[in-house]
């Protein structure tokens, strides 16, 4: 499709529950990035992915979130026992090559609400 | 590591007039683009206007138009007869073009609000 898929748009979760977002980038891009993005309205890199590859995961934190890209399958960010602090609007890019030119295409955001 | 800094976090504009949105950035860079995404009330995140670094001319998309400054790295965004449905958060960011697939850098982001 010509735009980026992100489900849910909403997901609410008990503090220590697991949430699981998805992304389906748009077709022929290679490249998938994730962000979060607070209340505060600032923007976090999280993880991009050549393909299935993990590009560059400099901005995960190393527990309880993980993500995938598998073939033929929407991508995945998971976060383990969720935080308070988790909350957030999660947003997933796509794009079709490493160029700097290539403009990031966004998904609407998947909003998660920890309780 | 590039940052990105948007000295302004709300600004305000009187409906059809003028209002420029600042942005600095750092790089040790000399290659790279230069974007401002518009972020609605929606959220859905929405590309401006972009700026190649190797390009002295400044960008222009209708109303909207850049001021880039490479040697003082700022680029500015201008909106020339604003509209109600410009009200938004503005964002400025960054990429690498060192086809290393590098993600975006974002600015704090800019509230715009339009005044009728």
């Amino acid at each position: 499709g010509e735009e980026v898929a992100q489900t849910p748009k909403h997901l609410v979760r008990g503090e220590g529950q697991k949430a699981k977002l998805y992304c389906a980038p748009i077709k022929g891009h290679s490249y998938v990035f994730w962000y979060q993005q607070v209340l505060k309205n600032e923007f976090k890199f999280l993880i991009s992915f050549q393909n299935e590859n993990v590009f560059d995961e400099t901005g995960m934190p190393k527990e309880r979130f993980s993500a995938k890209c598998l073939p033929n399958s929407p991508c995945s960010l998971e976060i383990q026992a969720t935080k308070l602090e988790d909350s957030a609007v999660y947003f997933c890019a796509s794009s079709p090559s490493p160029s700097g030119a290539n403009v990031l295409t966004f998904g609407a955001g998947s909003r998660l609400t920890v309780l | 590591a590039q940052t990105v800094t948007q000295s302004q976090p709300e600004m305000s504009v009187q409906e059809a007039e003028t209002v420029t949105l600042s942005c600095t950035y750092d790089t040790s860079e000399s290659d790279y683009y230069l974007f401002w995404y518009k972020q609605p009330p929606s959220r859905q995140m929405i590309l401006v206007i972009r700026q190649e670094a190797y390009k002295q001319q400044n960008a222009t998309e209708n109303r909207f138009s850049v001021n880039f400054q490479k040697a003082a790295k700022s680029f500015s965004l201008k909106i020339s007869d604003s509209q109600l449905g410009d009200a938004a958060m503005y964002f400025c960011a960054y990429r690498s073009n060192n086809n290393a697939g590098n993600m975006l850098t974002f600015g704090g982001g800019t509230r715009l609000m339009v005044k009728p």
